[in-house]
């Protein structure tokens, strides 16, 4: 089936630090990928995006690269600031059903302290 | 632009009482969304909607229900509510279907069911 994996958090750094954060899938055909994000007391927001393989999405600092050969889609961010502290959603789309969809995973909980 | 509301915030209902969440967006946006948020199990769609009088079942549709008599308002009916269906539910809405186009999500309805 579709699916999508990261790593399990939370994830606590240090202001300035380099973040990775892990997401691999699982889709048939050929999906599109996102990273959400999602501030304490809000709802998600498209962080960036990719349609295509070797795609790099950027926004914010943060970038992430299509990788078709290791189906995966890591976001990454050279040095973090407090305010990047959110969960973070990995997701990919499918079309099913006569309309797309997205698939989530479970989310990554970043706390940056200062 | 408000972009997109909902309301309640917060509902505490009893097991087998009905409720409606509401949902509203001032984008004239084609597609509508619910989603609920449940803690390691990332966002699961429950209902969607591509158009005013067309609606269509999610990932985890039971005991929902969703209609859409207009654009601008898709509002999610609990049934009978039990605690199985205590979770944070999100409203998202996006210009047309094709998921490339930005998901715009509400702030969301934190639900307990006792």
């Amino acid at each position: 089936g579709n699916s999508v994996t990261q790593m399990e958090g939370p994830v606590t750094l240090s202001e300035e630090a380099f973040l990775t954060i892990n997401c691999t899938y699982t889709a048939t055909g050929y999906p599109s990928l996102f990273w959400y994000v999602q501030y304490p007391g809000e709802g998600l927001q498209l962080l960036l995006k990719a349609t295509k393989a070797d795609d790099k999405g950027s926004n914010k600092g943060f970038e992430a690269t299509y990788r078709k050969e290791t189906t995966s889609f890591h976001l990454e961010k050279g040095s973090v600031q407090v305010s990047d502290s959110a969960v973070y959603f990995c997701a990919l789309s499918l079309f099913q059903g006569g309309s797309e969809k997205l698939v989530f995973g479970k989310g990554t909980k970043l706390t940056v302290n200062p | 632009n408000a972009g997109v509301t909902q309301t309640p915030k917060f509902q505490v209902l009893k097991t087998g009482q009905s409720m409606t969440l509401q949902c509203a967006q001032d984008m004239n946006h084609e597609y509508m969304s619910w989603y609920r948020q449940d803690p390691g199990m990332g966002l699961r769609l429950i209902h969607y909607s591509v158009g005013a009088g067309i609606t269509d079942q999610g990932e985890v549709p039971n005991g929902y229900n969703v209609s859409r008599s207009t654009t601008e308002d898709f509002p999610l009916r609990l049934l009978s509510a039990a605690p199985s269906q205590t979770s944070v539910y999100f409203c998202a809405s996006s210009r047309t279907s094709g998921l490339l186009d930005t998901q715009y999500f509400g702030p969301g309805t934190r639900l307990t069911v006792l």
